[in-house]
């Protein structure tokens, strides 16, 4: 199986910080990587796909990079609405596997 | 719009059997695969089923391998999973997802959810 390692697993910040968290697949996945937002008691948001795609309506202080096993997703100016918990999850192979999440909280 | 609604969770008892179901619209079902993503409280996301549109592919976590089978009604719009032998470890919000498909092709990002339905495991 394909582990998905996020780093960090909590971070705190302020509004308009620029934010980015990191997602590192056990083996190349070449851009088949997605990210989502999730707040709680909520179902996940998909935010990107194919590592760099910003889904449709996503404010585009969101972007994505990355490809093989190293991935980046960057917040360019931290919003009120981001604080979220945030999962990537690769698609290149089954099982399908999500990172660990990555708690964005208020500093 | 496309939307997804879940039902049919609850509490059992362990060794118990649930069926959750999913009732889909705003987009031609049988086109896409669908799957199921569980949570367990306060815990992150797994990846539990894939289903074909067609309903000849179907993959599944090696955890549910046995207990659990999804399957849809396409007529109706619907996906199932049918949760069988359960353990209080399966207690989560099972979750239906579309998954994304682009030029006659899929991909199993999943692009749209449903809000979830709680099972709960325990004596």
């Amino acid at each position: 199986d394909i582990q998905m390692t996020q780093s960090p697993s909590t971070l705190s910040a302020s509004v308009g910080d620029r934010v980015v968290i990191t997602c590192r697949a056990s083996q190349s996945i070449s851009s088949w990587l997605a990210w989502y937002q999730q707040k709680p008691g909520k179902a996940p948001k998909p935010l990107i796909y194919e590592a760099s795609t910003l889904e449709s309506g996503v404010p585009s202080r969101f972007s994505g990079s990355g490809s093989g096993t190293e991935f980046a997703l960057t917040i360019s100016s931290l919003q009120p609405d981001d604080f979220a918990t945030y999962y990537c999850q690769q698609y290149t192979t089954y099982p399908i596997t999500f990172g660990g999440g990555t708690r964005v909280e208020i500093k | 719009e496309v939307q997804m609604v879940e039902s049919g969770g609850g509490l059992v008892q362990p060794g118990e059997s649930l069926r959750v179901s999913c009732a889909a619209s705003g987009f031609t079902f049988n086109n896409y695969w669908m799957s199921w993503v569980r949570q367990a409280p306060g815990k992150g996301l797994e990846w539990v089923a894939n289903m074909k549109g067609d309903g000849n592919e179907i993959h599944y976590v090696d955890s549910v391998k046995g207990r659990f089978t999804i399957s849809r009604d396409n007529a109706k719009n619907s996906l199932y999973l049918q949760l069988n032998s359960l353990r209080p470890e399966d207690t989560a919000v099972y979750y239906c997802a579309r998954v994304y498909c682009s030029g006659g092709r899929c991909y199993s990002y999943f692009d749209w959810w449903g809000q979830g339905t709680l099972v709960t495991v325990s004596s």
